[in-house]
Order: C-alpha cells, then structure tokens, then sequence
C-alpha cells in the first residue's frame, strides 16, 4: 500500500517560533501534496497544497518545501500562535485519482 | 455555506451490534467519501462515491461495512455486526467536481466516534 511517513509525531513549541513537520512519500505517482490541520472534535480542514513541480509555496505564516529527487515534503509554520495548537496532517493524492493516503500527523503545542 | 453535516456525534455500541451513520455533503458536490480514523492515525479512505455510483471500494472491509448514496446526495455507513477495532472516528468528506484530475479539495464533516464495547 502507498505510504507517506510522517514526523514527529508530536511538537512543543514556543510561541513565536518555528513549528517544522516533515513527510516522506515512497511511490512516485503521487501528483498533489496538501496539508490539513485537525482540532479535537473536528474534522481536517485543507491548510496549504503544492503540486511536485514546484519546490515552495507560501500562505500567510505557512510554507510548504518539497524536494522532488528526495521524495519529501515540509510544513513549516513561522511565528507558531498557541491558536495553532492542533494535529497536522501530511497527504499526498494519487495521480489520475481523488485519492488521498494520509500521514499519521504531528500534534503540535504551541506554549506562550 | 453550509458545510458537510454528519449524525449522530458520538454512538456506543456492543460488540455484534449494527450501527448506522449519517452524511449530508456540501450542496452541489458530486464526490463523496467515507474515511476511518483510528486514534493516533490519520484517516483512511473507505469508500468513495461519484454521484451515486461508486468509484472506489478496495479498503471497504465488505464482509461487515456496507454504504450507499441515496439519488447522489445523502449516505449512511452501515456497520453489521460490529467488532471492536471498529472504535474510531467515521469522516465523510465531499468535493465539488465530478471529473477531472487536479487537485480537488476535499471539505470534511465533524465526524462519528464510534466505541464498540
């Protein structure tokens, strides 16, 4: 089964830094890369996409780096507010489909 | 907007039981889909619809789950008997296009938790 590996599992970061959350894919038909935020009691919500034809994309305090020949992906999440204390999900969606395998997520903490 | 509506919130259950979930999807979107989420994981598709046709079933365990999609609108997942790994969060999901291959959000409800005892 196509798998994306997600890491760390779990993050404590200070307010004002900066929260990095790694994935790693393994089968190469994977044409789109998005990231979806979770708080408890909540279903994900889409956060940020990038397709593999481009190495950085921005939104506001989240970019997303991804690195073709190495088959990784990162969110990084600059000036961490402890509202964006929640669990991050890395994806990855089939080529020719809808389908999206997630990755196991990374709850993140952001302390004042 | 409205946005994708799911019933009940919480359901607990027996093991052997059957039990049913509920999914109203955003107006207008064609695709609907069904995730598992166990605890500490992230979700895992079960079973995708396009209109009311299904389109992927592969990760359906079919011997006990079973879904369908009234008239390309509402759904419910059937769960008949229920075992204990089955305790987890039921997502449905619904995205607007009906065709194509780029990069289709997915919009998700609030979700099931289902404990199986």
């Amino acid at each position: 089964q196509q798998q994306v590996k997600q890491s760390p599992q779990s993050l404590i970061v200070q307010k004002g830094g900066i929260s990095i959350i790694n994935c790693a894919y393994e089968n190469t038909a994977f044409d789109y890369f998005p990231w979806y935020q979770q708080f408890p009691g909540k279903g994900p919500a889409l956060l940020i996409a990038i397709r593999p034809d481009v190495s950085e994309k921005k939104e506001g305090r989240f970019t997303i780096s991804f690195n073709k020949s190495a088959k990784q992906f990162s969110l990084h999440i600059m000036d961490s507010q402890p509202g964006d204390s929640a669990t991050y999900f890395c994806a990855a969606k089939g080529a020719g489909s809808y389908q999206l395998t997630f990755g196991k997520g990374t709850k993140l903490s952001v302390i004042p | 907007e409205a946005g994708v509506a799911q019933s009940p919130r919480y359901k607990i259950i027996e093991k052997r039981q059957s039990v049913a979930f509920w999914c109203n999807p955003i107006s207008g979107h064609a695709t609907l889909y069904w995730y598992q989420q166990i605890l500490g994981q992230g979700p895992k598709l079960l079973i995708q619809f396009q209109n009311n046709g299904v389109v992927d079933d592969s990760q359906l365990p079919k011997d006990r789950f079973s879904a369908e999609r009234l008239k390309g609108v509402d759904s419910t997942l059937k769960i008949q008997p229920a075992k204990l790994e089955d305790s987890a969060v039921y997502l449905c999901a619904s995205s607007p296009r009906a065709s194509g291959t780029t990069f289709n959000e997915q919009f998700f409800g609030p979700g099931t938790r289902l404990t199986v005892l």
